[in-house]
């Protein structure tokens, strides 16, 4: 069973919108640690963030945002003024501590920004 | 420093062909997973080495894979017999031990994969 969502296959904006990736996760582990990576043309996977279950506070790292909510299960990612270079394909993942840590990633979603 | 490392970044091989990938973790780095990312799709767990012990390879797709960490440091990720859809990019990640609490997989480029 899948056990993060990532219901949007594929987004397109123009460049300075702002746009919301969706994720949902589904775990019964109390201990639990949910990420967002970028993956870029290129293909390298690139870290943007950690939130663990224990901490439900929002962060906000320059134009990048998260929205973490326990009760809705849910972990979105808003880019603010969105650029060209942030085009790339954004993966969700959730890392249990009783398996080991090992990470459950979505599906994805491609960004595309345009000018 | 040096970060995770994948050799060879590019294999093409013939159906049926064994292939073997490596991965050189960054150094004092006890944990090793193998991920494999399909065209279009997010990494899927393989398996996971703590030191040379191989503690999950619930991933691992069929027994035509196997990986090994013999010292607790490079792991081979081997595949025997290869199908076409065995075509992947395999990833390799490293972290200090996942242990009381997560510590950060750096993940190497990969090994892009394609069987003819």
């Amino acid at each position: 069973a899948q056990k993060v969502t990532q219901a949007q296959t594929e987004i397109s904006v123009v460049e300075k919108e702002d746009v919301t990736l969706d994720c949902v996760y589904e775990t019964r582990d109390t201990t639990y640690y949910l990420f967002w990576y970028k993956q870029p043309p290129s293909g390298e996977l690139v870290f943007l963030i950690r939130r663990n279950s224990f901490d439900e506070q929002n962060e906000i790292s320059g134009r990048y945002s998260w929205n973490f909510q326990k009760s809705t299960s849910s972990f979105n990612f808003t880019i603010t003024a969105s650029q060209v270079v942030d085009s790339a394909v954004y993966f969700c993942a959730l890392s249990e501590k009783n398996s080991g840590y090992a990470l459950n990633f979505g599906k994805g979603t491609s960004l595309l920004v345009t000018p | 420093g040096a970060g995770v490392s994948q050799s060879p970044r590019y294999k093409v091989a013939k159906r049926g062909q064994d292939v073997a990938l490596r991965c050189d973790p960054i150094s004092g780095h006890v944990s090793l997973f193998w991920y494999q990312q399909a065209l279009g799709q997010g990494p899927e767990f393989l398996t996971y080495f703590q030191n040379e012990a191989q503690l999950d390879k619930s991933g691992l797709p069929s027994d035509r894979f196997f990986a090994e960490r013999p010292e607790g440091s490079v792991s081979t990720l081997k595949i025997q017999r290869t199908q076409q859809e065995d075509s992947a990019v395999y990833l390799c990640a490293s972290s200090r031990p996942m242990g009381r609490g997560y510590n950060e997989q750096f993940f190497g480029p990969g090994t892009r994969l394609t069987v003819l």
